[in-house]
């Protein structure tokens, strides 16, 4: 089953400008992971955070996670071009460590124009 | 060096006829396996997980099968297809705190 939402469905933004895109989960996890798909292919896996952790970065990349909320949110800084794709967070259930099992958004869509 | 395999890249098949997609990993051993669904413009659907050769969970009640032959060979089937099976099919394994990483994925069209 469908565990997160993800706000806002489709998000335009020009080169250079912040995206944001939020997910919103309704059971307690282990950890959220954010990944990223280019049209029509597979997935790749841009950062997870776990359950005790707030805030992580990668690169150009910011995830917060407020477990209390029951939210995380993504921010891409500076966005490129190269930045458009989907966008999907996906959880790992609590209790679900050792099957691994992802459930996933139904994700953001991102465009940046040049 | 890890990586996963997954063919067809793309599939039409017409309804009623089977379907076999294959799954292979490398440079693991007994890896946590899964095969997820994509339907056009949605979110992936989890359909079967297995934890080591021969185990295998559903997910979610439906014309699929899925075996594991081999630890690092994972091979979703139907003996018949329906025209709700179309859809992107990406296979994954969890590659510990690193994350999960996907195939290419197959897009299946039943007509």
């Amino acid at each position: 089953s469908q565990q997160g939402e993800e706000d806002p469905q489709a998000l335009s933004i020009q080169e250079g400008e912040n995206a944001t895109m939020n997910c919103s989960y309704k059971t307690s996890i282990n950890n959220l992971q954010w990944y990223r798909q280019n049209s029509g292919r597979g997935l790749v896996h841009l950062i997870l955070i776990r359950s005790n952790e707030r805030e992580k970065h990668s690169g150009r990349l910011r995830v917060t996670l407020d477990t209390s909320k029951k939210s995380s949110s993504l921010l891409i800084t500076a966005s490129r071009a190269a930045d458009t794709a989907s966008y999907f967070c996906a959880t790992v259930h609590l209790g679900s460590s050792n099957t691994g099992k992802l459930i996933f958004g139904q994700g953001t869509t991102l465009q940046v124009k040049p | 060096s890890q990586t996963i395999h997954q063919w067809p890249a793309t599939l039409v098949q017409p309804v009623g006829s089977p379907l076999s997609l294959e799954c292979t990993v490398e440079g693991t051993s007994n890896p946590n396996l899964y095969w997820y669904r994509q339907a056009a413009g949605r979110g992936l659907q989890l359909l079967f997980y297995s934890v080591g050769i021969g185990q295998i969970s559903s997910e979610v009640p439906q014309n699929l099968s899925a075996s594991r032959p081999q630890d690092r060979q994972f091979i979703l089937s139907s003996k018949k297809l329906l025209l709700s099976d179309s859809g992107f099919y990406l296979c994954a394994w969890r590659v510990g705190a690193r994350g999960y990483t996907f195939g290419s994925g197959t897009r299946l069209t039943v007509v």
